[in-house]
């Protein structure tokens, strides 16, 4: 399977610890992106990378959230002191090269953080 | 800002009816329109796109038509299957003329479908 994987797939945590979630993009994807979904809610966007720069940050992305694409591949999502209201599903996408077309995004499973 | 409005869930239907899922969106630029679909336990799947305005956009019998005069991007679909039971999603993201990067979506609709 060649898709976007994520890991872990579920994480619980106490409010105050920090957490980390990886993601793999499909290979040669270039631009990879987060997002974070509530229960009942749509996806809404965090951050964008293209190769190894961070090229756009959403106002949701708290100082206690740090993203980072060291070689232009995996990503890492840090969040720092933990809350309850950043209990939500963490999801990842990838996408190829920009050609001048909006390229689809294709979304990894997710990692379900629960901060108790 | 560019927003998506789609539909109240939760939809339920007959097995062989007729779905349509309204969308409008708000948008400055030149937007690219989808339809994302969230089986259950399972991740978004893209399921059809538009790029520009009075394309259609099709898959597995889903039908959305961009329609830049209203707005809208409608999902049909003319006959139901239990398996289509999901969760859809409709998403904007901007073109030529905006950012490259994120997608911005509705608050989702659930169909389930009946036998």
């Amino acid at each position: 399977d060649t898709g976007v994987s994520q890991d872990p797939r579920h994480k619980i945590t106490k409010r105050g610890q920090n957490v980390t979630f990886r993601c793999d993009p499909i290979s040669e994807h270039n631009r990879l992106y987060w997002y974070r979904q509530t229960l009942g809610q749509g996806p809404e966007f965090l951050t964008y990378f293209q190769n190894e720069a961070q090229l756009e940050k959403s106002r949701l992305l708290s100082d206690r959230f740090s993203a980072e694409r060291p070689k232009g591949s995996f990503s890492t999502l840090e969040i720092q002191r933990t809350e309850q209201g950043d209990s939500a599903m963490y999801l990842c996408a990838s996408s190829p090269p920009w050609t001048g077309a909006q390229e689809t995004q294709y979304f990894g499973p997710g990692t379900r953080l629960l901060v108790l | 800002g560019d927003s998506v409005t789609q539909m109240e869930g939760p939809v339920t239907l007959s097995e062989e009816a007729f779905l349509t899922i309204n969308c409008t969106y708000t948008a400055t630029g030149y937007p690219s329109l989808f339809w994302y679909v969230q089986y259950p336990g399972e991740g978004l799947q893209l399921l059809l796109k538009a790029t520009k305005a009075d394309d259609k956009g099709s898959n597995k019998g889903f039908e959305a038509t961009y329609r830049k005069e209203t707005t809208s991007f409608h999902l049909e679909k003319g006959s139901v299957q239990v398996s289509d039971s999901a969760v859809y999603f409709c998403a904007l993201s901007e073109g030529y003329g905006g950012s490259q990067g994120n997608l911005i979506f509705g608050k989702g609709t659930k169909l389930s479908v009946k036998p």
